[in-house]
C-alpha cells in the first residue's frame, strides 16, 4: 500500500500560471519534505515541515511556497512557474527520531511548463 | 551546509562482478548516511543506511562502510545482477539538536550499468 501519495503524477501548467502539487501520507510522520529533481540530477531539498514549523532552505526561490494544513497533507505552491521549474517534485516523510530514520519518498509529480 | 561528492558518475560492470560507489561529505556533524536506488521514472528507494556510530553494515549482497575520520562512505554490491541497473544516490543528514528533522543532502548519483 502506498504510504506517501502524490497527486497528480503528471502536471502541465502554463508559464506564469500558479500551480499546486499535493502530498499525503499514512505514516503519521512528523516531518514532510519537498525535493526538486531535474533530469539526471540529484534531488534538491526545497523546504520541510517539522510538525507545523516551516523550514526553508536558503537557496529556495521565493516563487516556491508550502502549506501543511494537518499532519497528513502537505502542498507545494509555485506562484509563477518558469520554464526552469520543469522538474520532478518529490515529497518525502520521516519520523524525525534524532535524524536517524529513513525518509520515505512518494512517486513524484512530473511538472511540465509550457 | 553539507556538501556530498559522489564518484563515479557512471559505472559499468559485468554481471556477477562487484560494484563500488564512493561518497565524501563535508559536515563532521552528519550522523546518518543512506543510499537510495532510483529506477527511471520511479521514486528513490532506500537500499541501506548507516549511522555514525557504526563502521560497516551488510544486507545480503549490499554493504556500506563508513570512515568518520576521513568523512567518506562507500556502497558495495557483490554478485551484481541485471536488476541492479539503476541510478544510486548517497546522502548525508547533519545531526540536529532539535529532533533531527533536517533534510538529506544528496550526491549527484551514479548510473550503474550491469552488462550481461
Amino acid at each position: 500500500d502506498a504510504m506517501v501519495i502524490q497527486n497528480p503524477r503528471y502536471q502541465v501548467t502554463q508559464f506564469g500560471k500558479p500551480v499546486t502539487l499535493s502530498c499525503s501520507q499514512t505514516l503519521n510522520h512528523n516531518v514532510m519534505y519537498w525535493y526538486q529533481q531535474k533530469s539526471s540530477q540529484a534531488p534538491k531539498l526545497l523546504f520541510h515541515y517539522y510538525d507545523k514549523d516551516f523550514n526553508n532552505e536558503a537557496d529556495t526561490p521565493d516563487n516556491f511556497q508550502s502549506r501543511r494544513p494537518n499532519t497528513s497533507f502537505c502542498f507545494l505552491d509555485i506562484r509563477s512557474p518558469g520554464l526552469g521549474d520543469a522538474a520532478m517534485y518529490l515529497c518525502a516523510t520521516s519520523a524525525a527520531a534524532g535524524g536517524l530514520t529513513e525518509a520515505f519518498f512518494g512517486q513524484g509529480t512530473r511538472l511540465t511548463v509550457v | 551546509g553539507e556538501n556530498v561528492e559522489q564518484h563515479p558518475s557512471t559505472l559499468s560492470v559485468q554481471e556477477g562482478d562487484s560494484a563500488v560507489i564512493k561518497c565524501t561529505y563535508s559536515d563532521s556533524a552528519s550522523n546518518y548516511f543512506p543510499w537510495y536506488k532510483q529506477e527511471l521514472g520511479k521514486r528513490p528507494q532506500l537500499i541501506i543506511d548507516i549511522r555514525s556510530n557504526v563502521g560497516e553494515k551488510k544486507d545480503q549482497r549490499i554493504a556500506v562502510t563508513l570512515n568518520k575520520t576521513a568523512k567518506h562512505f562507500s556502497l558495495h554490491i557483490t554478485e551484481t545482477q541485471p536488476e541492479d541497473s539503476a541510478v544510486y544516490f548517497c546522502a548525508a543528514r547533519p545531526r540536529q539538536g532539535g529532533g533531527g528533522a533536517d533534510g538529506l543532502t544528496f550526491g549527484k548519483g551514479t548510473h550503474l550499468i550491469i552488462q550481461p
